[in-house]
């Protein structure tokens, strides 16, 4: 099984509105990512949790916080954004220490509009 | 020089033609390399992944990893109207570590029947 689920599946917010994303992992990976990506862009990494820890923070604003509460769960709260913010937010884990591999998977997104 | 580049698209094959998919990566010290396909609207989708140097081959798909030329390519055989996505190339390992995956800019394959 190779699934990583992400709620909710579309979001709508206002610039004044903390919201939420969920992501959920049951592979046994040890990393998981949260990434934003623009119409005809690649991804764009923002952050990494490693063993639960954050790892990377890829210069990401204030307004976007990330949690990791344990190693199946990732949260990305989200605070007074900017309309620029809309944009399709993945999820994604990997890195199966048992198995020693390395291959990415990620969530189907949520497809955030701030208003 | 970008950490990772593809060919520019968008790339047209017709249906049944082999479709030739390429990516090259600055860091020497990479050590896994991803081609995930992504339909407009939809997330990535790992289809292939290739650790050592050689071919790897999964049904129409075929990877091939030249680390010394720090080249990656996808094959896709006998395309269909379905192979129609954007085609990303992603490495990682190396001085990034594991934990951090970069993606090359992707290709947009057009099958035409």
């Amino acid at each position: 099984d190779t699934e990583v689920t992400q709620t909710p599946k579309h979001l709508v917010m206002g610039m004044t509105n903390k919201k939420s994303l969920k992501c959920e992992q049951h592979m046994g990976h040890r990393a998981m990512y949260w990434y934003k990506q623009k119409a005809k862009k690649p991804p764009e990494l923002m952050f990494v949790y490693s063993y639960e820890k954050l790892s990377i923070n890829e210069s990401v604003p204030s307004r976007f916080s990330p949690e990791c509460p344990n190693s199946s769960l990732l949260n990305l709260h989200l605070h007074a954004l900017q309309p620029e913010d809309s944009a399709l937010y993945l999820c994604a884990s990997s890195q199966d220490e048992k198995k020693r591999t390395y291959e990415q998977y990620f969530g189907p997104g949520t497809r955030l509009t701030v208003t | 020089q970008k950490e990772v580049e593809q060919n520019s698209g968008p790339l047209s094959v017709p249906e049944g033609a082999i479709a030739s998919l390429n990516c090259t990566y600055s860091d020497r010290g990479s050590q896994s390399f991803f081609w995930y396909r992504q339909y407009s609207g939809k997330s990535p989708e790992l289809i292939m992944f290739i650790y050592s140097n050689g071919d790897k081959e999964d049904g129409r798909f075929t990877a091939q990893l030249n680390k010394a030329s720090q080249y990656v390519s996808l094959l896709i055989r006998d395309s269909q109207p379905s192979d129609s996505a954007t085609y990303l190339c992603a490495v990682n390992g190396g001085k990034t570590s594991y934990d951090k995956v970069i993606f090359g800019p992707g290709t947009s394959l057009s099958v035409i029947p």
